[in-house]
Order: C-alpha cells, then structure tokens, then sequence
C-alpha cells in the first residue's frame, strides 16, 4: 500500500472548518484513500473514503486532487468532540485487504 | 446491532498468568482483526482472520495465540507475557460489501 505523509499536529477553532491535509505521492490507480479518527480511549472510527471523485457524507468531505497525488479532509464546523488523532490510509479495494495505520495528524479544537 | 463488544476493558496480569481476551460482533461481518496499540504510537496490526481462518499473521510472537471459533466471535489467548506487552489491544471487523471496519473500544492490558 502507498505510503501517506500528514502533518504531526493542528489546530482548530471550535466552529471552523478544519482541514486536514495528506500526501500520498505514491498512490496506485486501484487504491482508495481512507480517513478514520481515534478519540482518545476508544476505537478508531471509520470517516470517509474516495477513489478519485470527492465524496460527502454526514460527518465530512473528503477532496482528492485530480492527480490523486495528496486529499484533504474537510470537518466544515468543528467542534470540541473532533478533537482526535485523524489518520489518512491508503489502500488496494474497499475490503478485504487489512488496515495499516500511519502516524497520524493530532487535531486539537479549542473554545 | 452494530457494535464491536470487548471484554474485559481491562485487564491487569502477571508474566505468568494465562488470560483470554474476547471480542464479538453480530453484524454478519465476515473478516476480523487484532491490533495492538502502544501510548501514542497508532494501531499495529498483529492477526487477521477471513471467514474463520487466519490470513495474516504479522510475525506476532506466539505468546499471543488468536482462535476464531464462529463468525461472530474472536479471542486472543495471552500466555507468558512480558511488561512490553502492555497495550491497548484493539478488535474490529469488517465486511466486503462496505468499505470501514467497525472498531471495539480495547482491551487495556498491563503486564506486572
């Protein structure tokens, strides 16, 4: 699976959109881009995921560039529960083939 | 029901105890996973195991043993352990017609 670089820690204010961004260079014409966020003490929580086309759904938006070479994800109104470790995975199909988790970017929303 | 339940949430145990940990799921969900989560550090894959048998074994030392004795129930079996073992250890499972896994929220082990 492609590797993916993301930004060690952000900030956010409470109500602003907040935009986590990911590089994946490296990315194969069949791998999708995966977002899932981990709240501190639980479990990782499954986000969004794309191929190509940008995609919504009621928790984010996920935008991928053309070249496919890097996405953000977009919170559009953070809030103090957002505050989590948010992980970009990049890998072969929608299932089947396991999770490998990278390092993660650290969001912190404040009041 | 759309939940990942493991038990115990925590667990405490010494270096040569025999423990179990557990993890089920009623969601029809036919591939499921252990991880194994240090501080700070994200989730490590240790075992996958697709339609009741394992697929991966990601080179995990054998004082971990996995079992899958039905499609809605997963262990890991714990003997022998070391301090270093000490974890969150993180169960989820997944199916092939959706895209996420469901995660349950860990056991947190210490190893004394």
């Amino acid at each position: 699976d492609a590797k993916t670089t993301q930004p060690t820690s952000m900030d956010c204010a409470e109500g602003r959109a907040a935009n986590l961004p990911c590089n994946h260079s490296t990315i194969s014409g069949n791998e999708y881009v995966y977002w899932y966020r981990q709240i501190h003490s639980q479990g990782p929580q499954y986000i969004i995921h794309g191929l190509k086309n940008n995609e919504t759904n009621e928790m984010a938006s996920l935008i991928i560039t053309e070249d496919r070479k890097s996405s953000t994800l977009i919170l559009p109104h953070a809030t103090l529960r957002d505050t989590a470790v948010y992980y970009c995975i990049v890998r072969v199909g929608q299932a089947g083939t396991a999770l490998i988790f990278g390092k993660g970017t650290t969001l912190s929303v404040s009041s | 029901d759309t939940e990942v339940t493991q038990t115990p949430k925590h667990l405490v145990m010494g270096m040569t105890n025999k423990k179990s940990l557990k993890c089920e799921q009623h969601m029809g969900h036919r591939a499921m996973y252990w991880y194994k989560q240090k501080a700070k550090k994200p989730p490590e894959l240790m075992f996958v195991y697709s339609y009741e048998k394992l697929s991966i074994n990601e080179s995990v030392p054998s004082r971990f043993s996995p079992e899958c004795p039905n499609s809605s129930l997963l262990n890991l079996h714990l003997h022998a352990l070391q301090p270093e073992d000490s974890a969150l250890y993180l169960c989820a499972s997944s199916r092939d017609s959706t895209p996420g896994y469901t995660f349950g929220s860990g056991t947190r082990l210490t190893v004394v």
